[in-house]
């Protein structure tokens, strides 16, 4: 079965570091979305992308962040500049772009901890 | 402002014990409601998806159900491997509710 894939399943940074987080979509898919869920906390939309442009974004993704799909098959969440409360866990996921396709498919998640 | 609102926070029930899981939603122009699973340390699975009241969808032990206002997801005799947080949204995009994080024990 098709799946999303992303790496690293777990990263250690620094305060003040920049980090990159991958995700490799289903192959016909054409929808991605980035989700942050602190531990304990409920799973936060953070945005979603679409041809290549950010279709919609929530308050927390602020300047700090960015997406890019630098290749056709890789899909990246960028920190700039990590604080300890960008700890969480980085959820990728991913829609096919036809008409009623509603099911997304999410990845494992990376693991994100900042010290 | 399309929104969920889940209910209870957790629920905890004893092998076979039969109960619902609750999703309140308001929304501007429904274009389903979308029920998912997930698994401590892992992503969401995708279970069901409604589209007008009435409607319901069945999986194993799972019904979810829908009205004009809310959601019900149905667990009839439930077992340890059905123990998850369940989650509700509205729109495409995702935004789920809080979660209702159900334990059955054996």
């Amino acid at each position: 079965e098709p799946e999303v894939t992303q790496t690293p399943s777990h990263q250690v940074t620094q305060m003040g570091q920049e980090v990159i987080l991958r995700c490799v979509p289903i192959s016909n898919h054409l929808y991605f979305y980035w989700y942050r869920q602190i531990l304990g906390q409920k799973v936060e939309f953070l945005v979603s992308f679409y041809n290549n442009e950010i279709s919609e974004k929530s308050e927390i993704f602020d300047d700090q962040f960015s997406v890019e799909r630098p290749d056709g098959s890789n899909f990246t969440l960028k920190i700039r500049s990590t604080k300890l409360e960008d700890s969480a866990m980085y959820f990728c996921a991913s829609r096919e772009d036809v008409a009623g396709a509603n099911v997304l498919t999410f990845g494992a998640g990376s693991r994100l901890t900042v010290l | 402002e399309d929104q969920v609102t889940q209910s209870p926070e957790a629920l905890r029930l004893q092998e076979g014990e039969s109960s619902s899981l609750n999703c309140s939603y308001t929304v501007s122009g429904l274009r389903g409601l979308f029920w998912y699973r997930q698994d401590p340390g892992k992503g969401p699975e995708f279970l069901f998806t409604l589209y007008s009241a009435g409607e319901e969808k069945e999986k194993e032990r799972l019904k979810a159900t829908l009205t004009k206002k809310e959601s019900f997801l149905h667990i009839t005799a439930p077992k340890p491997e059905d123990s998850a947080t369940y989650l509700c949204a509205v729109r495409l995009d995702m935004r789920f509710g809080a979660g209702t994080r159900l334990t059955v024990k054996p």
